[in-house]
């Protein structure tokens, strides 16, 4: 099947600093990424909707500023957090959907903010 | 606004047993609807996928019922194994925004 990798898998880094973190579809043209993060045992929040070539969609209440999603080719979107907070600290995943209607997630990636 | 709602929101049974996972929600103008695997700390497995005019998709031991109109969908595993433990995600997607709407999962242990 489709396979999507996301990495880092897990990055700990200090308050002020900014991740990038990388969704690459390897084995298929993405052409819609998706954006999530999961707090503990809770349920996955939809954060943007990214298109090759286009500007993300964002959902409510998510900080564009904060959460820059850059999708410049049809297998790679990264999802950058500028100046990382502890408040920031989650499991991030992404989503990958090519030509049919399943989706592909990423294994995700657990941030922590000291 | 598509809510998904599931129950129970967690379940214990021991090996063996036959076990009905619901997921419900408000909205019937869906395009599909998914469940999905997820281990702890891990990404998350597409288990089964239902498309809106479908009744029902099944894989090996796994058996997934969609009710649209009432906005219901069951999650069947027979003969349950302790491999079988983990959260199990539904999600629908909607077929006005193509958004992917999760359900807070059911988390599933099976006891040896």
């Amino acid at each position: 099947g489709a396979v999507v990798s996301q990495h880092p898998s897990w990055v700990i880094c200090k308050s002020g600093t900014s991740v990038k973190i990388e969704c690459r579809s390897l084995d298929f043209q993405a052409t819609t990424m998706f954006w999530y993060r999961q707090f503990p045992k809770q349920s996955l929040m939809l954060m943007a909707t990214s298109n090759e070539g286009s500007k993300a969609t964002y959902e409510q209440g998510v900080e564009k500023d904060k959460f820059l999603i850059n999708h410049a080719s049809l297998t790679l979107s990264t999802l950058t957090v500028t100046s990382a907070h502890p408040e920031d600290s989650s499991f991030y995943i992404c989503s990958a959907r090519g030509s049919g209607e399943k989706l592909f997630f990423g294994s995700g990636t657990q941030l922590s903010v000291l | 606004k598509q809510e998904v709602t599931q129950i129970p929101a967690a379940l214990s049974v021991p090996e063996g047993e036959n076990l009905v996972l619901n997921c419900s929600f408000t909205d019937s103008a869906i395009y599909n609807l998914q469940w999905f695997r997820q281990d702890p700390g891990k990404g998350l497995t597409s288990l089964l996928l239902i498309q809106s005019s479908q009744r029902e998709q099944t894989s090996g031991r796994l058996n997934a019922s969609l009710d649209k109109s009432s906005g219901r969908s069951t999650l069947y595993i027979a003969a349950s194994q302790p491999g079988d433990s983990a959260t199990y995600l539904c999600a629908v997607e909607s077929s006005n925004t193509g958004k992917l709407i999760f359900g807070q999962g059911t988390t599933l242990q099976v006891k040896p």
